[in-house]
């Protein structure tokens, strides 16, 4: 399953395929990338992150992309768990030199059925 | 080890009551960070500290909203004359260096519903 960030915010997948969730940003200078996952009562948990140097970095079931052209990241999940279902947000870091202030898009909210 | 610790976990206020929020970061973290998260909404950021130097509260929403971290550890968010627009999940993320390219640590939020 995919999602279109903001425009559709919920994504449903079958146990076992794989999620795609995407992201735009906003702002070209920016230089690094995390993606978080928040479950219901908790506070927003890394899962992955990427530097603008490069366009895709790899972890254990999940994959990120980043395409810079068109400021678009997206979040690949593997084999998607029921432990996966979670709202996924993407956060940026308009300037890592500083690494001041994380501006975080709306998340898109993973449901994985059984 | 410890991850970033909040208190209370939830707080009721009446309208116009002062509220103060406590955030334990993880030990040795230099850079703390106060985001206030909305029903369905992404953290927004409120302030950042480096050690006990408040460097940026662009994001505080008006001169009701405080914060301080004295010893460059534990911090506190105070919110005066709270207003029923307050009411939100108030996060705490500590992050171990003062700048760079590294991701910030969070805890559980603490609630806040103001009646």
């Amino acid at each position: 399953g995919e999602s279109v960030g903001l425009h559709l915010p919920t994504l449903s997948v079958q146990e076992g395929d794989n999620s795609i969730i995407n992201c735009a940003y906003s702002n070209s200078a920016s230089d690094y990338f995390i993606w978080y996952k928040q479950e219901s009562g908790k506070g927003p948990q890394f899962i992955i992150d990427i530097r603008s140097n490069m366009d895709k970095r790899q972890g254990q079931r999940v994959t990120v992309l980043l395409n810079k052209t068109v400021k678009h990241l997206s979040l690949q999940i593997a084999a998607t768990q029921p432990g996966d279902s979670a709202v996924y947000f993407c956060a940026e870091n308009r300037d890592a030199n500083t690494g001041n202030q994380f501006y975080f898009g709306t998340g898109t909210s993973l449901t994985v059925i059984p | 080890g410890a991850g970033v610790s909040q208190s209370p976990r939830y707080k009721v206020a009446k309208r116009g009551q002062d509220v103060a929020l406590r955030c334990d970061p993880i030990s040795g973290h230099v850079s703390l960070f106060w985001y206030q998260q909305a029903l369905g909404q992404g953290p927004e950021f409120l302030t950042y500290f480096q050690n006990e130097a408040q460097l940026d509260k662009s994001g505080l929403p008006s001169d009701r909203f405080f914060a301080e971290r004295p010893e460059g550890s534990v911090s506190t968010l105070k919110i005066q004359r709270t207003q029923q627009e307050d009411s939100a999940v108030y996060l705490c993320a500590s992050r171990s260096r003062g700048t760079g390219a590294e991701t910030q640590y969070f805890g559980p939020g603490t609630r806040l519903l103001v009646l």
